[in-house]
Formats: C-alpha cells, sequence, structure tokens
C-alpha cells in the first residue's frame, strides 16, 4: 500500500531551526516533494529530492534518504511568516500514472514569538 | 492572470443543486488535476487529464462530473452533493502526467465549497 507519515502539528520559536520528518512507504520511487500551505491558500513548491543527501535552498533544507524511506524539511532562522502547513508528497508509479503525486496529511507549524 | 486560477473562491450549496468549478492555467501545462482537501486528511487525487483525455479517476462518485475542453481549461461540475462533499477542492497543473524526472504541481489558490 502507499503510506506517507509526518507529525501533525509542532510549535517553534521564532529565529530557532525547526526539522519537519516525513516518513514513506510506496509503490515506486521518483521523487519527493515538499510543499508550504498558508491557511486558505494554494499550496507552493519548496523542494524536490530524487537522490540521496541534502538539498539546500536559502533558510529551507530537504533531505532524503531512499534505502531508509525517509526525508526532513528544516527551516532556519525561523519567521513568523513561516507558520504554515507543510505538505511531504512522493512522486511515484500510482494507478498506472507515472508521475502522480501521493500527499501526507500534512504538519501544521506555528510559529511563537 | 498568471500561473493557476480557481473560480468561484468560495461555494456555498444545496444538496439539491448543479453547480461548477472552473479552472484555468497559463503555464502551457499539458496536464492538469482536481483534488479534494478535507480537513486532518491528505490531499486526495479525484482526476487526472493529460491533454483533455481522462487518464485517472480515482473511484469518484458520480455525483462530481470533471470536463476538460482543452488542455487550459477544467471544470468540475457538482450536483446532488452531501454534506461531506464539504472541502477545499483544488485544481493543478503539470507539464506532463508521465514524468521520468520531476512532476512539480503548481496548484490554483481553491474552491472552499460548503455543502448544506
Amino acid at each position: 500500500g502507499q503510506n506517507i507519515d509526518q507529525p501533525t502539528e509542532m510549535t517553534a520559536t521564532e529565529g530557532a531551526i525547526v526539522q519537519i520528518n516525513c516518513t514513506y512507504q510506496t509503490s515506486g520511487f521518483n521523487g519527493l516533494f515538499w510543499y508550504q500551505q498558508h491557511a486558505g491558500e494554494a499550496p507552493t513548491f519548496l523542494s524536490y529530492n530524487v537522490l540521496d543527501g541534502l538539498e539546500e535552498k536559502g533558510r529551507f533544507s530537504s533531505f532524503l534518504s531512499r534505502s531508509k524511506g525517509y526525508s526532513y524539511l528544516l527551516l532556519k532562522e525561523l519567521q513568523m511568516k513561516d507558520s504554515a502547513s507543510y505538505l511531504c508528497a512522493v512522486q511515484g508509479i500510482y494507478g498506472g500514472s507515472q508521475g502522480n503525486l501521493i500527499f501526507g496529511k500534512g504538519t501544521k507549524l506555528s510559529v511563537k514569538p | 492572470e498568471t500561473g493557476v486560477t480557481q473560480t468561484p473562491r468560495h461555494l456555498v450549496m444545496g444538496m439539491t443543486n448543479k453547480k461548477s468549478l472552473k479552472c484555468e492555467q497559463h503555464l502551457g501545462h499539458n496536464a492538469m488535476y482536481w483534488y479534494k482537501q478535507s480537513a486532518k486528511k491528505p490531499l486526495e487525487l479525484m482526476f487526472v487529464y493529460s491533454l483533455e483525455e481522462r487518464v485517472e479517476n480515482n473511484s469518484v462518485p458520480s455525483r462530481f462530473s470533471p470536463e476538460c475542453p482543452n488542455s487550459s481549461h477544467l471544470f468540475l461540475h457538482l450536483h446532488t452533493l452531501q454534506p461531506e462533499d464539504s472541502a477545499l477542492y483544488l485544481c493543478a497543473s503539470s507539464q506532463e502526467v508521465r514524468a521520468a524526472y520531476s512532476n512539480e504541481q503548481f496548484f490554483g489558490p481553491g474552491t472552499r465549497l460548503t455543502v448544506l
């Protein structure tokens, strides 16, 4: 079956670092996405990992270990505007359509002053 | 307009009404998607279109009827909905359906649907 797990909620302090974990079990793997979604808005692309290792993009970094079925999103120097839901999604072979995304439930991050 | 747009942004309807959601993408993509987002649940893929042809229908009830007249427009026709259908309906597009590499999807802002 297909399963993607991530924590439901997290709280962190402005200026701090937070790590959001995602574990997955999917039939077929062709990369992992992280999206950010503010309340009432569209999910927006943050990162894509297909090879093992760390991808850094400004304050955000994403890590992938394919052998462990594990990824994390690292947010540094947290700002109040980072309060949002963070969606982990695996691109795989699903229903015969290579390229579809399978989403986790999302992690709601609250940044406190 | 840029990116992916959806109208209306909010919709309240009774169970006997018929309404339609509209999505338009200005990115020149070939694939379009409908998702349902309910509280505390993952995004649920409903339909996938590639160049106006439906390539996936994930066991969605027939009270939801998609239409893709061209590669830039996607509709979701609604009729005799149930209160449990209340959710955020998101449209997305991507370059292709079948992608050997990153198949980043670009999302619209969604339609918040309430069924009374």
